[in-house]
């Protein structure tokens, strides 16, 4: 358990589904991060919130679409998917995302299949 | 473009030690990280270099050379639990994480 929380852990949807993906930290970090995991390629930063600000947005297709209520929770919605995007989808928190040396503390991921 | 290269996969044995590489070819440099991702796992956090030099923790250990653009992750008395992918990633001039495809480090009995 890394302090770091996500739901559900698998999910399965056609290309027609709303669905989200939920992300939880307990660590009293102020940022928090969706990173796409595909097979044999590097992470892909997808969105940044820094207190509750959304701070980047590295050019991701608005069928997703995150939401940051408060510093501890994380969402991501997704609509209108493409089977391309199916990988698994981590969330990460760190102290900030000012400083170089952020240690990220990542969840365990959620693996989503779009059929 | 920025590039950040490791193996795709090694092989070790129990017992043994192995070096993973890691070059990099980045805007600027602000600090190399490794991650350890088991699978079905999240990554965790290992090391992280900033000046040269090795930097020992336990069994692992992390080199880097800024000058040469290279790190590697060294593990020695490897344990099956050890099998993981391994994730090198660079901070760059903007503070951005460069990440590399990882390596998968499979142990054998």
């Amino acid at each position: 358990e890394t302090g770091v929380t996500q739901t559900p852990r698998h999910l399965v949807m056609g290309m027609t589904n709303k669905k989200s993906l939920k992300c939880e930290q307990h660590l009293g970090h102020n940022a928090m991060y969706w990173y796409k995991q595909s097979a044999k390629k590097p992470l892909e930063l997808m969105f940044v919130y820094n207190f509750k600000e959304q701070t980047e947005n590295n050019s991701v297709p608005s069928r997703f679409s995150p939401e940051c209520p408060n510093s501890s929770h994380l969402f991501l919605h997704l609509h209108t998917l493409q089977p391309e995007d199916s990988a698994l989808y981590l969330c990460a928190s760190s102290q900030e995302t000012v400083s170089g040396a952020n240690v990220l503390t990542f969840g365990a991921g959620s693996r989503l299949t779009v059929l | 473009g920025q590039n950040i290269d490791q193996p795709t996969e090694m092989t070790a044995t129990e017992g043994a030690i192995v070096q993973i590489n890691c070059t990099y070819q980045t805007s600027g440099f602000n600090g190399l990280f490794w991650y350890q991702q088991h699978a079905g796992e999240a990554p965790t956090f290992l090391s992280y270099n900033v000046l040269d030099g090795l930097e020992e923790k336990g069994r692992f250990s992390s080199f880097l050379s800024r000058s040469k653009g290279y790190s590697y992750l060294l593990l020695k008395e490897l344990q099956m639990k050890d099998s993981a992918s391994y994730l090198c990633a660079v901070v760059d001039s903007n503070y951005q994480l460069i990440w590399g495809a990882g390596t998968k480090l499979i142990i054998k009995p």
